[in-house]
């Protein structure tokens, strides 16, 4: 069963636009979350995360927000560029689990027209 | 600093033969993993290793073994290729730090990825 969730596969945007990726989450015990971006042919990149304790994060042109009632994030791309076209995996983990170990969504495949 | 590096980028192998995969890390990281890549299902942890020492199964660790060889290095083994392990295959690692809020040290950086094909 699959704990972390994105729907919604892919999502066309156009330059200067907002992105907006949704995630959502079943168990419970997770308490942090990071969003990574993929190019093809490369590995993951981390992008920003976000603990429990807050319901917000920002680091520049992208925000992750957090709805833990409702277990659910969201990532915010403002203004969306060109380069962001990528494969976006939201993952969440357990900090109490000690071993740092993330369950990770299918991933948003992003594409941004210029 | 390289970061995380896997070899080989490529690999075709025969249904039923044997290779490993190489993985090294030079951030003197605590923590490493291996995941595979299908479309459509996302990142699947197959082992990690929490510490030097240890080795755990993650959600799809049949047909495969690992090994920590040392802090640096973690190596996937696939003794009987199928073709059902065709797939893109990353290692990562974290520091593993002691935890707390927010820290960054909870990120996983990850290497380019072996496209393996069983034929």
């Amino acid at each position: 069963d699959q704990q972390v969730k994105q729907n919604s596969p892919s999502l066309s945007v156009q330059e200067g636009r907002i992105s907006i990726l949704n995630c959502d989450y079943t168990n419970s015990m997770f308490d942090y979350f990071l969003w990574y971006k993929k190019y093809p042919a490369e590995g993951p990149t981390f992008l920003i995360s976000i603990s429990s304790i807050k319901d917000k994060n920002e680091d520049g042109r992208f925000t992750v927000f957090l709805n833990k009632s409702a277990k659910h994030l969201s990532l915010h791309i403002v203004p969306s560029q060109p380069g962001d076209s990528a494969v976006y995996f939201c993952a969440a983990s357990s900090l109490s689990g000690g071993n740092n170990r993330l369950a990770f969504g299918k991933g948003n495949q992003v594409v941004v027209i210029p | 600093n390289a970061g995380v590096t896997q070899t080989p980028k490529f690999q075709v192998l025969k249904t039923g033969q044997s290779m490993t995969l190489q993985c090294a890390q030079d951030m003197n990281h605590n923590s490493m993993y291996w995941y595979r890549q299908d479309p459509g299902m996302g990142l699947r942890l197959i082992y990690y290793s929490a510490s030097e020492g240890t080795t755990d199964k993650g959600e799809v660790p049949n047909g495969y073994n690992v090994s920590r060889l040392n802090k640096r290095e973690f190596s996937l083994r696939l003794e009987s290729a199928a073709p059902s392990q065709t797939s893109v295959y990353f290692c990562a690692s974290s520091s593993g730090a002691s935890r707390g809020p927010g820290g960054k040290s909870y990120e996983q950086y990850f290497g380019p990825g072996t496209r393996l094909t069983v034929t």
